[in-house]
């Protein structure tokens, strides 16, 4: 079952402006994920971070986990046209490897 | 990186075949693999977790007999729609982890039409 919600649903934004996605989870957990999906494709993982981390950067994007408010967000800087994509938060929890998934948001990058 | 590959991209079959779906991690082994099921502008739904050697957890309201996994080595396991329906038309996607990696890497997926 899906445990994360996503906000916003869609995003759009000009080129070189600044993208920020949020996720909230319900349970505690043992590192959270984002991943990137170009229509019609597979996932690319773009960033993983632990659950006694605050941050972590790499490259334009910037997350951010907040356990006490079971939120993380996801930053990318500078966009550009190629960002165009749906973006999903991952949790991990447990003993189990499994992935729940938020609900995804749709970022539309215009040029 | 770490490669995983899906065959086929897309098929087309008539309602009542079976159709079998490989993933493959490519230049990695990879102990545990996990099949999605992904419906329209929708998020990835975990249908099971295929183990090397043993038998795939199902997740609830999905049924084994209707999805059967085939995790037989560490580089290939496959996903086996039955008696295919209009409604198991989806986006099915494999993922593939390494031992003891916490990184899921994702195949391009498979996109099913049942006619």
């Amino acid at each position: 079952s899906q445990q994360g919600e996503e906000d916003p649903q869609a995003l759009s934004i000009q080129e070189g402006e600044n993208a920020t996605m949020n996720c909230s989870y319900k349970t505690s957990i043992n590192n959270l994920q984002w991943y990137r999906q170009n229509s019609g494709r597979g996932l690319v993982h773009l960033i993983l971070i632990r659950s006694n981390e605050r941050e972590k950067h790499s490259g334009r994007l910037r997350v951010t986990l907040d356990t006490s408010k079971k939120s993380s967000s996801l930053l990318i800087t500078a966009s550009r046209a190629a960002d165009t994509a749906s973006y999903f938060c991952a949790t991990a929890s447990g003993s189990a490897r499994q992935l729940t998934f938020g609900s995804g948001t749709q970022l539309t990058v215009l040029p | 990186g770490a490669v995983v590959s899906q065959h086929p991209s897309r098929v087309i079959c008539k309602s009542g075949t079976s159709v079998k779906i490989e993933c493959r991690s490519l230049d990695f082994q990879a102990t545990t693999m996990f099949w999605y099921r992904q419906f329209p502008k929708q998020s990835l739904m975990l249908m099971a977790t295929s183990n090397e050697g043993s038998k795939a957890t199902y997740e609830q309201g999905v049924e084994k007999d209707k999805f059967l996994i085939n995790h037989a080595s560490l580089t290939l396991s496959t996903l086996t729609v039955t008696s295919a329906h209009p409604e198991d038309s989806s986006f099915y996607i494999c993922s593939a982890l390494r031992d003891k990696g916490e990184t899921q890497y994702f195949g391009p997926g498979t996109r099913l039409l049942v006619l």
